[in-house]
């Protein structure tokens, strides 16, 4: 019985290079939400998708930041040339269906904890 | 817009006390979610208790209960026998009900530290 499984745990990237990070949702998903935690602060709202769909991308930063969840395989978030400001942790989640959140809780991942040196 | 304020950036309980984590958030929304969330050292977040506004009755799952006042736009936690593996952050989350509601807006959260 998997849950949502992120990798990697962690990941060391130097200033403008890229980070990929991988989600898989639970099994019969097909809704993920991408999550960024900054030092010391609550989790902040980047981007839902559903399969092969971005439904709505109003937190994602503008410029260097992309998502996509083929029909096949897991979703990705994408950051290029990042910079010290882009490290945090990065959690994903899913659902079964997108409303109705309360009685469909959202199932997290563990995180990637991206640091940039 | 929705803001989740916990005011208690740490907390510390001996074991087998009571805790009680503060939130307070703000919303001009009348049906709406709230949720404790607990993020142990490895980092996974695990859904601890929620309430619906709608409902008076304060939710309860074991030892963890909540103080839902919804004219103050407070929803407290208590923990109660506390056990060393509650030690965590823990975060408020609030979720706009309705269809096509999915953005969780969460506090900063509050570091829980049980004592021996």
């Amino acid at each position: 019985n998997a849950g949502v499984m992120q990798n990697p745990r962690h990941l060391v990237r130097r200033r403008g290079q890229e980070a990929r990070l991988r989600c898989s949702p639970v099994k019969g998903h097909s809704h993920v939400y991408w999550y960024r935690q900054l030092p010391e602060e609550g989790l902040k709202f980047m981007v839902y998708l559903q399969k092969e769909n971005i439904i709505d991308e109003s937190g994602m930063p503008k410029e260097r930041f992309s998502a996509e969840f083929p029909k096949e395989g897991p979703s990705i978030l994408r950051i290029q040339q990042v910079v010290r400001g882009d490290s945090a942790a990065y959690f994903c989640a899913s659902s079964r269906r997108e409303d109705r959140l309360y009685n469909s809780p959202l199932h997290f991942g563990n995180g990637t904890r991206l640091t940039v040196t | 817009a929705q803001t989740v304020t916990q005011s208690q950036p740490e907390m510390s309980v001996q074991e087998a006390e009571t805790v009680t984590l503060s939130c307070t958030y703000d919303t001009s929304e009348n049906n709406y979610y709230l949720f404790w969330y607990k993020q142990p050292p490895s980092r996974q977040m695990i859904l601890v208790i929620r309430q619906e506004a709608y409902k008076q009755q304060n939710a309860t799952e074991n030892r963890f209960s909540v103080n839902f006042q919804k004219a103050a736009k407070s929803f407290s936690l208590k923990i109660s026998d506390s056990q060393l593996g509650d030690t965590a952050m823990y975060f408020c989350a609030f979720l706009i009900a309705g269809a096509g509601s999915y953005q969780l807006t969460f506090g900063k959260g509050t570091k829980l530290s049980v004592i021996p």
